[in-house]
């Protein structure tokens, strides 16, 4: 069965710190795409990073970095230098076969001044 | 121009309405999805669509009904609104066979059922 699981409910972290956002999942697919998105308060949702099965290099997109581990099959989130604005809800989503993507329960990231 | 428009953005009804969501993406996709977001921000894949041709469709009571006119739109229709209804409807599109196949999203069209 194809699952995403994040296991943090809730995170903070302080203002300028790096911040791991954990994911792992679960397909028996060989080939797949792994993404995260971000929902602020106001509720739209923002694609930040993607990473696929194949890809050796892990993604990176400025102040976000994907630590793709295959073998143990995680996907995590590094957000460096957080910032307030970076408080919000953030989504491990996975695309497997016929473009179906699902999402996991996310985690809510709080950044303290 | 927005990229994937819903509307309405906020739907407030009775139980035992009918009413529907719209959604365009002026992206020139091939694939469109539904997905509802309930009270727990849970995210949930109820319908995609390529090229008008209902791929997946993830054991949502006949009472939703997808309906998609051209590869650019693709509509939601809700029959007998239940309290369960309640939560935020987000229409996405991505294109097949691009780099990152990501998902764009619309705003969100958010419903309350009464």
């Amino acid at each position: 069965a194809q699952k995403i699981t994040q296991t943090q409910p809730g995170m903070f972290v302080q203002e300028k710190e790096a911040v791991t956002l954990d994911c792992t999942y679960d397909t028996s697919d060989q080939s797949y795409g792994l993404f995260w998105y971000k929902q602020p308060s106001s509720g739209e949702m923002i694609f930040l990073i993607y990473q696929g099965s194949y890809d050796e290099q892990n993604a990176t997109e400025g102040r976000y970095s994907l630590n793709f581990q295959k073998a143990r099959k995680s996907a995590n989130l590094v957000i460096s230098a957080s910032q307030l604005g970076d408080s919000a809800m953030y989504f491990c989503a996975m695309k497997t076969s016929y473009d179906k993507v699902i999402f996991g329960p996310g985690t809510s990231l709080s950044v303290i001044p | 121009d927005t990229a994937v428009s819903q509307t309405p953005k906020y739907l407030v009804t009775q139980m035992g309405n009918d009413k529907s969501i719209k959604c365009e993406q002026n992206l020139g996709h091939d694939t469109m999805y539904w997905y509802k977001q309930d009270s727990k921000k849970f995210l949930k894949i109820m319908f995609s669509y390529n090229n008008k041709e209902l791929i997946i469709n993830e054991t949502v009571p006949n009472r939703f009904s997808p309906k998609s006119p051209d590869k650019a739109h693709l509509n939601l229709h809700i029959n007998s609104l239940e309290l369960g209804d309640s939560a935020v409807y987000f229409c996405a599109s991505s294109q097949e066979g691009s780099d990152t196949g990501e998902l764009f999203f619309g705003e969100g069209s958010r419903l309350t059922v009464l």
